[in-house]
This record gives structure tokens, sequence and C-alpha cells, in this order.
């Protein structure tokens, strides 16, 4: 059972923005450990999308934003696009686990 | 153009073992730390074990330790993943993924393999 809790789907039209939460505790995201986003495009492996919270490697749109306050991180998708449609996951560290530790994913549907 | 490439993933039976492969290229693999981690079928990701660029540290989540051993050949520009005792909830694919950070408490995976998969059943 993942120690991140992410809603399980969030949807939204083409061009519409659309927030994922990433809620955490005092051993991980509270203890100022750094989050990381990831997408999984249907049937391929992971991609990184945000590191250290809020930065972007390079050749990921602009459109993708990252932040983080307390216990949560979200990511943000602007001007939501049909190719955003993926799965996304969260991901930081965990002390009492003393391992790293991922997010419960969340499905993107554009509609 | 960084590549990583798994290899070994069969259909092993319950208490088997199995040894994971994988090449990378397209960067000086012996600076950084890499990592394996796996997905469930329909499942989400779960981190698997960390190796520091020498070799020297390795870590491991709680659900594979004592079981798993992750290990490197820089020479060869490999990662392996030795896996035994395996159960039913080792079924998974397999990544391997290489460490952006410093393979520290802020580590990140800024690439990742197509992943190989081990199905374990009898």
């Amino acid at each position: 059972q993942s120690v991140l809790t992410q809603p399980p789907s969030v949807s939204g039209a083409p061009g519409q923005r659309v927030t994922i939460s990433c809620t955490g505790s005092s051993s991980n995201i509270g203890a100022g450990y750094d989050v990381h986003w990831y997408q999984q495009l249907p049937g391929t492996a992971p991609k990184l999308l945000i590191y250290g919270n809020s930065n972007r490697p390079s050749g990921v749109p602009d459109r993708f934003s990252g932040s983080k306050s307390g216990t949560s991180a979200s990511l943000a998708i602007s001007g939501l696009q049909a190719e955003d449609e993926a799965d996304y996951y969260c991901q930081s560290y965990d002390s009492s686990l003393s391992g790293y530790v991922f997010g419960t994913g969340t499905k993107v549907t554009v509609l | 153009e960084v590549q990583l490439v798994e290899s070994g993933g069969v259909v092993v039976q319950p208490g088997g073992s199995l040894r994971l492969s994988c090449a990378a290229s397209g960067f000086t693999f012996d600076d950084y730390a890499m990592h394996w981690v796996r997905q469930a079928p329909g499942k989400g990701l779960e981190w698997v074990s960390l190796i520091s660029w020498d070799g020297g540290s390795t870590y491991y989540a709680d659900s594979v330790k004592g079981r798993f051993t992750i290990s490197r050949d820089n020479s060869k520009n490999s990662l392996y993943l030795q896996m035994n005792s395996l159960r039913a909830e080792d079924t998974a694919l397999y990544y391997c993924a290489k460490g952006g950070g410093y393979g520290d408490s802020q580590e990140y995976f800024d690439y990742w393999g197509q992943g190989t998969l081990v199905t374990v059943s009898s």
C-alpha cells in the first residue's frame, strides 16, 4: 500500500487546466524530501516529467508544472491535449521506510 | 542518447531464482546510481532496489530484502538483479532506471528501460 495518495482519475476538456494532488505525511513530503512526477503513456515505460518539486527536464512542455506545500504536492497540466492521456505518478523518499515511494497513480482522461 | 535495455524475464515457479540484466549506453555509467523499479500487471510503480555508482552501497524495499541482490559491473556498463525465493507477488514488469540525482534521499529516475516481464507461477 502506497504512502503517497493520489486521486484515481481526473478529466478535462481539451485546452482546460487540470491538477493532480499527491498527499503524503511527515515522514516523506512533510519531512522536506523532494517530489518528482512521471508520465506513463499506455503500454510504455514511465517518463520523468518534473523533478525537484518544480523543475522540468529538457523537452517537457511548460504546460506541465509542479509545486509542493507542507505534506502535499501538485502537478498541473494547462492547455490539456489529447496526447496527455496517461497515468501520472508522484514519487518521493520516506524516512520511516528508508526507501523511495510512489503515489497511487492518477489516470488523466481528455474528454 | 541514453538507452537502458533489460533482459532475463521469464516464467518461473514459486521458490525459484532468476537473474535480470540491464545494459546501459549513452552516458557515463559509473557516474550514476542505478535502480530497479517494478510494476505488477495493472498496478502502480514500486521501487525495488538502489545501487550506488561504485557498487559500494545497496538498498532494498522491505518486500524484497533478503531475497533480491542488486549488483553492477561498471566495466560492462551493466546492472543486475538476482532474485531468489520468488513469490507470486513478485510477478511484475521490472524496469531498470538511471538515477538522476546523487543516489540520496532526493533521488529521482530520469531514464527508464522498456522493462522485462517476470511471471512467478506454477
